[in-house]
């Protein structure tokens, strides 16, 4: 199986703030990474697709990048909603796997 | 846009099964994969399999089979995953969840939507 590793695990920031978070797969994936927010209680929302397209009804704060093995979700200008946990989710190859996740909170 | 809503949580005896429904609603049904995964408290994602959209074909995580079966009725447009043998370790949410890509053979897929959840509890 192929192993996501995401960093870093929690991550502390203020409204406003730039953040990215990193998400590393233990082999070349191409582009086939997605990311996903994951609020306390609900179902994950996919954020991006294919390494760096923004789902329909994302805000444009959100963007990533990457391809191979290391890939990255920038949030830019942090708004008080986006203190949530997310995910990256590799579809290269079956079973599909996600990353631990990444706890993004107020500082 | 499409919407799945799942059935109610399962509170279940260590060695029981249970089984998840998953109504589907908004898209053609008949024309995506469907992907069952589930979330232990406070721990990451977890796939535990799909199956196409005729139904007639499944694939599941190692981990999983023959504990696993995963199932349709395009009648309904729902989906269902039935997982026996129950054991604490298997508390957790569990959600169905639509495929989809990008149209083009060997391209990327995603998960959207997703269902809101189930919750199974295993405890004697």
């Amino acid at each position: 199986d192929i192993q996501m590793t995401q960093s870093p695990s929690s991550l502390s920031a203020s409204v406003g703030d730039r953040v990215t978070i990193t998400c590393r797969a233990s082999q070349r994936i191409n582009n086939y990474l997605n990311w996903y927010e994951q609020k306390p209680g609900k179902a994950p929302n996919l954020l991006i697709y294919t390494a760096s397209r923004l789902q329909s009804g994302v805000p444009s704060r959100f963007s990533g990048s990457g391809s191979g093995t290391d890939f990255t979700l920038t949030i830019s200008g942090l708004q008080p909603e986006d203190f949530t946990t997310y995910y990256c989710q590799q579809s290269y190859s079956a079973p599909q796997t996600f990353g631990q996740g990444t706890k993004l909170e107020i500082k | 846009q499409g919407q799945l809503v799942q059935s109610g949580a399962e509170v279940k005896k260590p060695g029981a099964a249970v089984k998840v429904s998953c109504k589907a609603s908004g898209f053609t049904f008949t024309r995506y994969h469907m992907h069952w995964v589930r979330q232990a408290p406070g721990q990451s994602l977890e796939w535990l399999g799909i199956i196409n959209p005729s139904g007639d074909s499944t694939n599941y995580a190692q981990k999983f089979q023959g504990r696993v079966t995963v199932t349709r009725d395009t009648s309904t447009s729902t989906v269902y995953m039935e997982l026996s043998n129950l054991r604490s370790e298997d508390t957790a949410v569990y959600y169905c969840t639509r495929e989809v890509n990008a149209a083009v053979a060997g391209a990327n897929n995603w998960f959207d939507p997703w269902g809101q959840g189930t919750l199974v509890t295993v405890s004697s």
